[in-house]
């Protein structure tokens, strides 16, 4: 089946500085991905949506200059927390849309491993 | 380490019938258990959630899940399907790692059929 890369999985860093989550997809095209956060508990909450080439679409509530995303490729979407804080300590995962897929299976959503990020 | 099955790649079942969806995971501890829907052209949404307490758990849209630690299953079932049901079903997992993440199954798609 189809593999979504997420790197890294774990990250600790101190507050202030910036953090980078990749996000890939190892065997096949993903014009759109999503980005999701998720705290202990709670249900994940959708961030962004990702669309190769062009600006992501963010929630409402989501600060796209905090949270920079980047969609280069087909096959590769970055999600950036610019000048991290404590409360942006929680767990990223990202999920990707198999572009090669059509009807109703083109829907299929692959999910990364996700990224679990401590910002001290 | 922490895994969850869904055994089902897809389901079909027809309109009005009723609809039992599979998932299975590996967790050393308590798991917190999930189910998610994704209908088409739309992010994820959360139908259910079990942390503790009681194991039949009450979910959106008529659904609901039974947690049973014996068999390390977490099923959702769905008494009388209507066609708008039709869409992706993900089950998964919290584990608690140093951290908090989430694990899901590759997802059941659901087919309803008039």
């Amino acid at each position: 089946g189809a593999v979504v890369s997420q790197h890294p999985s774990w990250v600790i860093c101190k507050s202030g500085t910036s953090v980078k989550i990749e996000c890939r997809s190892l065997d096949f095209q993903a014009t759109t991905m999503f980005w999701y956060r998720q705290f202990p508990k709670q249900s994940l909450m959708l961030m962004a949506t990702s669309n190769e080439g062009s600006k992501a679409t963010y929630e409402q509530g989501v600060e796209k200059d905090k949270f920079l995303i980047n969609h280069a490729s087909l096959t590769l979407s970055t999600l950036t927390v610019t000048s991290a804080h404590p409360e942006d300590s929680s767990f990223y995962i990202c999920s990707a849309r198999d572009l090669g897929l059509t009807g109703s299976a083109g829907e299929k959503l692959f999910f990364g491993s996700g990224t679990q990020l401590s910002v001290l | 380490a922490q895994s969850v099955t869904q055994p089902d790649i897809h389901i079909t079942v027809s309109e009005g019938a009723s609809l039992e969806l599979r998932c299975n995971y590996s967790y050393g501890a308590t798991p917190y258990l999930f189910w998610y829907v994704q209908s088409p052209g739309q992010g994820l949404q959360l139908l259910l959630k079990y942390f503790s307490g009681d194991t039949l758990v009450q979910g959106i849209k008529g659904f609901e899940a039974e947690f049973k630690r014996s068999q390390s299953s977490f099923n959702l079932r769905k008494p009388s399907v209507h066609w708008s049901d039709a869409a992706e079903y993900f089950c998964a997992v919290g584990a608690i790692t140093g951290g908090f993440k989430t694990i899901f199954g590759a997802g059941t798609r659901l087919f309803v059929k008039a």
